[in-house]
């Protein structure tokens, strides 16, 4: 599975979108994109994937670019209970493990 | 949709002795489950796949004889710590994965147990 490089740690003010960029640049081409967060001492939670496309749901958008090499995870409005550590990973298609990188240790300031 | 639960949350246990961890997928059959360790604000390591029915796929570098998981039914898988250490301290993480049909796969996590050895 393609590796990911996440920035270690990001601020985002309260209310405001949260932007977190993510790159997989050896990323083949069924390979897809999750997005999960972890609040601490708990479990992983789901937030998000996509191929190609761009992805929307009641979370969060999921932004990748046309040559599939990063991609951006956008919460519209951050709240204070967003702040986690979010992990993006890269998934084959016949490979069901997920590989966990260091992920971006999110901070939404009031 | 898609519950994971873990018992116990939290265990304290003496050196030497073993422990069980039981993970649950409460509203889906899950063909596949996951076993993670993780240590103290450093990410989740991987440690086994089971398959419903058959033997775990372990990761390098984990010892099969020293953490045994049972993947007997569509909906629990249970890891045993045997022979505890306190360098097996830490948070161990199940997730569950459903086959909806598609290609993908989505994992689902549990919320962790907390293992403490003394």
């Amino acid at each position: 599975d393609a590796k990911t490089t996440q920035p270690p740690s990001m601020d985002c003010a309260e209310g405001r979108a949260a932007n977190l960029p993510c790159n997989h640049s050896t990323i083949s081409g069924n390979e897809y994109v999750y997005w999960y967060r972890q609040i601490h001492s708990q479990g992983p939670q789901y937030i998000i994937h996509g191929l190609k496309n761009n992805e929307t749901n009641e979370m969060a958008s999921l932004i990748i670019t046309e040559d599939r090499k990063s991609s951006t995870l956008i919460l519209p409005h951050a709240t204070l209970r967003d702040t986690a550590v979010y992990y993006c990973i890269v998934r084959g298609f016949t490979g069901n493990q997920f590989y966990f990188g260091t992920g971006t240790s999110l901070t939404v300031i009031p | 949709g898609a519950v994971v639960s873990q018992h116990p949350s939290r265990v304290i246990c003496k050196s030497g002795t073993s422990v069980k961890i039981e993970c649950r997928s409460l509203d889906f059959q899950a063909t596949t489950m996951f076993w993670y360790r993780q240590f103290p604000k450093k990410s989740l390591m991987l440690m086994a796949t089971s398959n419903e029915g058959s033997k775990a796929t372990y990761e390098q570098g984990v010892e099969k004889d020293k953490f045994l998981i049972n993947h007997a039914s569509l909906t629990l898988s249970t890891l045993t710590v045997t022979s505890a250490h306190p360098e097996d301290s830490s948070f161990y993480i199940c997730s569950a994965s459903r086959r909806t049909g598609g290609i993908t796969d989505t994992q689902y996590f549990g919320p962790g147990t907390r293992l403490t050895v003394l």
